[in-house]
C-alpha cells in the first residue's frame, strides 16, 4: 500500500512554459516532504523541500507547494527547460527517517 | 568527493545464491537507507538506519537484511535470492532526521 502517490506517470510541456507536478500521501503522519530529480542510470538527486508547517517553498524556478488538508503538495517549474526533463519523485518522510517515494512524472520539455 | 559508493554496479545472480550489496558514505550521515526502484512502483525502502548500530524495516523488507556496525556502511544482503528481486538498488545517506538524501548511483541485480 503505497502512503506516497504520483499518479500521472508522464507529462509533456512546451520550453517557456510551467510544468506542475502533483503528489498526495494518506499518511498524517509525514512532516517533511521533498522532490527528487532522476535522470536515466544515475541515482535521484535532491531538489527542493518543504515542511509541514510550511505551505510554500521557493528556489529559483521551482516552487513547491504543500495543502496539508488535502494531503497534496505539488511542483511548479517556470520557466521550463529542456534540461528539466526527467523523472521527478514526490517523497515524504516521517520523524523516524523513514522515508516513502511516489511512482515518479516523466516530464518532457520540448524545444 | 565520493559522497556514496554502491557495489558492485551491476551483478547477475543465479536463483537461491546469497548476495551482499555494499554502500559507503564518506559525508558522515547518521542515517542510511536502501530503496529498490522497479518500472511503475518508483522507489521502494527496504530497509533503514538511523544511527550506527539501529535498523528498521521499511515497505519491502522481506528477503532482505541489513547492518549497521559503523556510521559509514550499509550493506544489504539478499539471503537466497529470487526472480522477484531484480531490480536497481539504491543506496542513500542523509544527515539526520527531515533532511534530504544523498543517493548512490545504483547497483542493477539480475536473478536468473
Amino acid at each position: 500500500d503505497q502512503q506516497v502517490k504520483q499518479n500521472s506517470p508522464s507529462l509533456s510541456v512546451q520550453e517557456g512554459r510551467i510544468s506542475i507536478l502533483n503528489c498526495d500521501y494518506t499518511n498524517s503522519m509525514f512532516d517533511y516532504f521533498l522532490w527528487y530529480k532522476k535522470y536515466p542510470a544515475e541515482g535521484p538527486t535532491f531538489l527542493i523541500s518543504i515542511s509541514s508547517i510550511k505551505d510554500k517553498n521557493e528556489d529559483g524556478r521551482f516552487t513547491v507547494f504543500l495543502n496539508k488538508s488535502a494531503k497534496h503538495l505539488s511542483l511548479h517549474i517556470v520557466p521550463s527547460q529542456p534540461g528539466d526533463s526527467a523523472v521527478y519523485f514526490c517523497a515524504a518522510s516521517l520523524h523516524n527517517n523513514d522515508m516513502r517515494f511516489g511512482a515518479g512524472t516523466r516530464l518532457t520539455v520540448k524545444p | 568527493i565520493a559522497g556514496i559508493t554502491q557495489a558492485p554496479t551491476s551483478q547477475i545472480l543465479a536463483a537461491g545464491r546469497r548476495m551482499t550489496l555494499r554502500c559507503t558514505q564518506d559525508m558522515r550521515h547518521n542515517a542510511m537507507y536502501w530503496y529498490r526502484q522497479d518500472l511503475g512502483l518508483g522507489l521502494r525502502l527496504i530497509h533503514y538506519s538511523n544511527t550506527a548500530g539501529t535498523t528498521g524495516k521499511g515497505e519491502v523488507p522481506d528477503g532482505y537484511s541489513v547492518s549497521r556496525a559503523n556510521t559509514d556502511d550499509f550493506p544489504l544482503t539478499l539471503a537466497s535470492a529470487v526472480p522477484s528481486q531484480t531490480s536497481v538498488y539504491f543506496c542513500a545517506s542523509s544527515h539526520g532526521v527531515n533532511t534530504e538524501a544523498f543517493f548512490g548511483q545504483g547497483t542493477r541485480l539480475t536473478v536468473v
